[in-house]
């Protein structure tokens, strides 16, 4: 079974840009989240999405939104690139119900905003 | 979700037993003890988790005490491997993805 795939790996933007981060969940996980590392910090949770919808938030502004599909992939989206945006991006994923105490991460998108 | 306190970094002999200690007083009943660990430039991995009894997989061995206010992970013959950053959360059982990150213990295993 493939595990959680993230792309791309690395990504340079400049500050007000967008930016689309995607993520392929572990075979038969439903629910995705993400979670935003800082440099020397340990992860902070975004958001989670199962079943295309959002079912739990962070302390994150609006401008970033995600999406998720039918596969079950997902997308986080972020809106004006901040400087302090600049960090490793992680997506995770679960199987939910019995077998969803355990999150599964993908290597991350180190993202740096110039 | 309750706080939890971790030692910055601790070192550890290659073939000796890595004992993390993490303080965690403010625990509710129904809050579980979880561990993961990131080794550099990759996301975190599960290690393992519990409720109230001492637990153990083939990554290591989750001793809780009896009050439930700390907890120790243990890793019987820690390799190089093994060296990275452990985080002890702790979170309501469930299916629920949200965790709280602290910083973690540094783990470094030498020779």
């Amino acid at each position: 079974e493939t595990g959680v795939t993230q792309s791309p790996t690395h990504l340079i933007k400049t500050r007000g840009q967008q930016v689309t981060l995607r993520c392929s969940s572990q075979s038969g996980h439903n629910t995705v989240s993400w979670y935003q590392q800082a440099l020397g910090q340990g992860p902070q949770f975004i958001f989670q999405y199962y079943r295309e919808e959002e079912n739990g938030r962070g302390n994150f502004p609006p401008r970033f939104s995600g999406l998720q599909f039918p596969n079950y992939s997902s997308e986080l989206n972020v809106n004006a690139l901040e400087l302090d945006d600049s960090a490793l991006y992680l997506c995770a994923s679960t199987p939910g119900g019995t077998g969803g105490e355990k999150l599964f991460f993908g290597s991350g998108t180190q993202l740096s905003v110039l | 979700d309750a706080k939890t306190t971790q030692p910055t970094s601790m070192d550890c002999a290659e073939g000796r037993a890595a004992n993390l200690p993490c303080n965690h007083s403010t625990i509710s009943g129904n809050e579980y003890v979880y561990w993961y660990r990131q080794i550099h430039s990759q996301g975190p991995q599960y290690i393992i988790h519990g409720l109230k009894n001492n637990e153990t997989n083939e990554m290591a061995s989750l001793i809780i005490t009896e009050d439930r206010k700390s907890s120790t992970l243990i890793l019987p013959h820690a390799t190089l491997r093994d060296t990275a950053v452990y985080y002890c959360i702790v979170r309501e059982g469930g299916t629920a993805s949200k965790l709280t990150f602290g910083t973690g213990t540094r783990l470094q295993v030498t020779l």
